[in-house]
């Protein structure tokens, strides 16, 4: 079955610095893999998908993932951090059956 | 407009008591769910349905009843409140062929007292 970790449980940044949130999966099959956006007391809303095409995607608000198969990754990153980035960030990885597994999801912190 | 929309936003009830909660989606979507999200955010589904017709069904209790009059609801019944039920349950909507994209409701925080 596929699986996807975050690596970290929560990031920290400084406003206006790079942002980076790692998450590599685990899959039998070539799989899709999304992130998702939780801001607090709300639902998720999807940011980007990763499905066979372009190995980097962009999604909403600057941010942008890239697929790389040898290390079984897709980290999401920004180049500059605002602070309606703070929230928290569900990597997810879907395979041919559409199972989707999501991951522990990583907390964003942005500091003034 | 609000895409997908639970009621209650908020249920404080008493162990042993029974609850529901209500889910309906105005994007024309043909699949549901119901996500149950506890206090250290971890996402976990619960059910799926495909035009009325449960698809995923994960190891949930029996106490906890889904039910879609239609493709546009998909309501979820709790029996006999448990301590553990509390969590915030979300639903979220899809279409079968898309099924990677998610569109959520807000969520109903259920505290069980």
């Amino acid at each position: 079955a596929q699986s996807v970790t975050q690596l970290d449980s929560h990031v920290s940044v400084s406003e206006g610095t790079p942002v980076l949130l790692r998450c590599n999966y685990s899959s039998s099959y070539s799989p899709s893999l999304f992130w998702y956006v939780q801001h607090p007391n709300k639902g998720l809303q999807l940011l980007l998908k990763y499905t066979s095409a372009a190995t980097l995607v962009k999604g909403i608000n600057g941010f942008e993932a890239e697929f790389k198969k040898s290390e079984t990754s897709f980290h999401l990153t920004k180049p500059s951090a605002h602070m309606s980035d703070a929230a928290e960030y569900f990597c997810v990885v879907s395979d041919w059956n559409n199972d989707m597994r999501f991951g522990a999801g990583t907390r964003l912190t942005v500091k003034p | 407009d609000t895409a997908v929309s639970q009621t209650p936003k908020y249920l404080v009830t008493q162990m042993g008591n029974d609850k529901s909660i209500k889910c309906e989606q105005n994007l024309g979507h043909d699949t549901m769910y119901w996500y149950k999200q506890d206090s250290k955010k971890f996402l976990k589904i619960m059910f799926s349905y495909n035009n009325k017709e449960l698809i995923i069904n994960e190891t949930v209790p029996n106490r906890f009843s889904p039910k879609s009059p239609d493709k546009a609801h998909l309501n979820l019944h709790i029996n006999s409140l448990e301590l553990g039920d509390s969590a915030v349950y979300f639903c979220a909507s899809s279409m079968r062929t898309n099924t990677g994209e998610l569109f959520f409701g807000e969520g109903s925080r259920l505290t069980v007292l």
